[in-house]
Order: structure tokens, then sequence, then C-alpha cells
């Protein structure tokens, strides 16, 4: 069965740094596309990012509130995405899912259909 | 970006009962291939959130079959035929067209 379990959540302080990391199994690693989510206590989802496949171009996408900052990056040899986040701010705080990308239709990619449980990080002084 | 618009944000039901959740765009969301790119997903409590319909009428593997999607363009439903308690959460809808990729604000279903 599909799984993606985050790790490396925790408490940072303003303008400080955490990486997060999402090790994935049970599907073809290599041609998915990963994407990373967040959810603000008591708040809504709100998309953070995505890597494609190396087939894909490997490369990234950011929302702008983390742009600069946030850094996604995969090792297909470990089936492992990373988010590395700096500059972090107080807005910053969430729960962190990591989250494979259902498919690509018609060229285009969409939908999430495994979920991890989320990593929550908390940016405060 | 892509705004998405929720109604009604809240929805207290009786099991049984049909529900019906809207879900707007402020951009159309039917690419020229054909497919509206819009997704439902499902928050119970305590959980991450799961896939329900994707592609606007598209059920994921496994989503019981009393839960439908329909619309295209800016206007989309999701559909419950007969509300069991299990179904009680936040219902999101997120499109997919384009980067940012963007979520409603959520709508929260609840047992009356």
């Amino acid at each position: 069965e599909a799984q993606v379990v985050e790790s490396g959540g925790g408490s940072a302080e303003p303008g400080g740094s955490l990486r997060l990391s999402c090790a994935a199994s049970g599907f073809s690693f290599t041609a998915a596309w990963m994407s990373w989510v967040r959810q603000a206590p008591g708040r809504g989802l709100e998309w953070v990012g995505q890597i494609r496949s190396k087939g894909g171009g490997g490369t990234t996408d950011y929302a702008a509130p983390v742009k600069g900052r946030f850094t996604i990056s995969r090792d297909d040899s470990k089936n492992t995405i990373f988010l590395q986040m700096n500059s972090l701010k107080t807005e910053d705080t969430a729960i962190y899912y990591c989250i494979k990308v259902y498919a690509t239709t018609g060229g285009v990619a969409h939908s999430f259909d495994y979920w991890g449980q989320g990593t929550l990080v908390t940016v405060s002084s | 970006e892509i705004v998405m618009t929720q109604s009604p944000l809240s929805l207290p039901v009786t099991p049984g009962d049909p529900a019906s959740i809207s879900c707007r765009s402020n951009q159309n969301l039917l690419h020229s291939n054909g497919y509206n790119y819009l997704d439902w997903y499902l928050q119970k409590p305590g959980q991450s959130p799961q896939l329900l319909i994707y592609l606007s009428s598209n059920r994921a593997s496994g989503v019981p079959d009393r839960f439908s999607g329909s619309g295209s363009g800016t206007d989309f439903t999701l559909e419950i035929s007969r509300v069991e308690a299990e179904d009680v959460g936040i219902y999101y809808c997120m499109q997919t067209l384009q980067t940012p990729w963007t979520f409603g604000q959520g709508t929260r279903v609840e047992i009356k």
C-alpha cells in the first residue's frame, strides 16, 4: 500500500531554519510528482509547492508566501523528498503535509491521492 | 492566482438527507483538453484530508457512490445523496489548472 511519512517538524525561532523529510513507499516514486501542503492551526489548507518527477523535468513551483525561502528537493535513490525552510516567520506555523500527486491527465498534473499524517512546525520566539 | 469560493461554510445535516456544497472559481477551470481541473477533499476530524472527487466528477478509489461531483467552467457542486454520520468533517474544493494550486475556504459538515 502506498504511504508517505513526514519527519523533521519541531520548533524554530523567527529567522531560523528547519528541514522536513518525506519518505515514500508502495508506489513508483521516481515517476511521481510530489507536493507539500500546510494547514495553520484551526485554518484551511494552503498549497506550498511541488516537485516534478525527473522525467517531468524535476523542476519546482512554489506559493508566493514561501518563494525564495523554501526549497523542495528529492532523492530518488531514497524515495524521499525534502522541504528546506529558511528565514522562517511566525506565519509559517502549521502542520505540513507531504502528498503524492495523483496523475497527469491531458498533459496537466492534478489531485492529491496519498497524504501523510503531517508534521507540526512551530515558529515563535 | 485562481480564487476558490465555497458555500455554505457551515452545513448542518440530518443523517439520511441529501447535502450539497457549491464551489466557484474566478477563472475557468475547463482546459482546452476538455477536463475540468477541480477536486473535492474531505478532512475528517483529526485526520489528513482524503481525495473524494477528481477532475470534477470522478470518484476516487474506495469512495462511496453516495458522493458525486458535477459542474464545469467556474461552477461546481459536490452532492451527498444520503448523509451518514461518518461524513462529518470539512470539505474542500481545490483547483489544479494552474499553480499556485488553490483551495476553497472549506465547508464544515456536522450532524444536526
